[in-house]
């Protein structure tokens, strides 16, 4: 296991389409965390995991957001009729108990 | 609500020199952690140093150093002897100590290391 790996690392969709990113975190890792980053700032929190239970998600995450993680395993964070404001780069980290995160590379997403 | 705040978009330095990069914090918890994360072009975000806010001592890894003053709710990280692979975006970040609590990251300050 060499990481947090996310896929796709690149999607460009047109506008009022759906998009679903995938992540896989280490494998012994419980917690599952998304987070987005537009250019320029700093990430924010969207949702968390601990196993397979969505703990929390932020205001971000409006209802056109889903995230899901079965199993406890690997974590799906779709995305419906996508808007131009969804432009951004979609971070997964993974993290086991109380311990630091580990980042994966990123999805970044163009909403044309 | 916690924030981070980064004043320092750009930050540059010469090889082999020292920098500063300023990090202050708003917190109503007296238990937390402070983080500086460094993200490259590549983009994977990756831990520098981490700092227990119970801990007095500042956190030290190899060239990389943090001033955590508590009181003044203040976290800045230096970096000595700069080398051209310490260029990257720098962010500042905030958890509670709480198991599983969120990141809250500051803007991010650009650091371009000159040779």
């Amino acid at each position: 296991d060499t990481g947090v790996s996310q896929d796709p690392r690149h999607k460009i969709t047109k506008r009022g389409q759906n998009v679903t990113f995938r992540c896989d975190p280490i494998s012994e890792h419980n917690r599952l965390y998304w987070y987005r980053q537009t250019l320029g700032q700093g990430p924010e929190f969207l949702t968390y995991f601990q196993n397979e239970a969505q703990l929390e998600k932020s205001r971000l995450l409006s209802n056109r957001f889903s995230a899901e993680r079965p199993k406890g395993s690997f974590s799906t964070l779709e995305i419906q009729r996508t808007e131009q404001g969804d432009s951004a780069m979609y971070l997964c980290a993974s993290s086991l108990q109380i311990s630091d995160y580990t980042f994966g590379s990123g999805t970044r997403l163009t909403v044309v | 609500a916690q924030t981070v705040t980064q004043s320092q978009p750009e930050m540059s330095v010469q090889e082999a020199e020292t920098v500063t990069l300023s990090c202050t914090y708003d917190t109503s918890e007296s238990d937390y952690y402070l983080f500086w994360y460094k993200q490259p072009p590549s983009r994977q975000m990756i831990l520098v140093i981490r700092q227990e806010a119970y801990k007095q001592q500042n956190a030290t890894e190899n060239r990389f150093s943090v001033n955590f003053q508590k009181a003044a709710k203040s976290f800045s990280l230096k970096i000595s002897d700069s080398q051209l692979g310490d260029a990257a975006m720098y962010f500042c970040a905030y958890r509670k100590e709480t198991s599983g609590s969120r990141l809250t990251f500051g803007e991010g300050t650009q650091l371009t290391v000159n040779p």
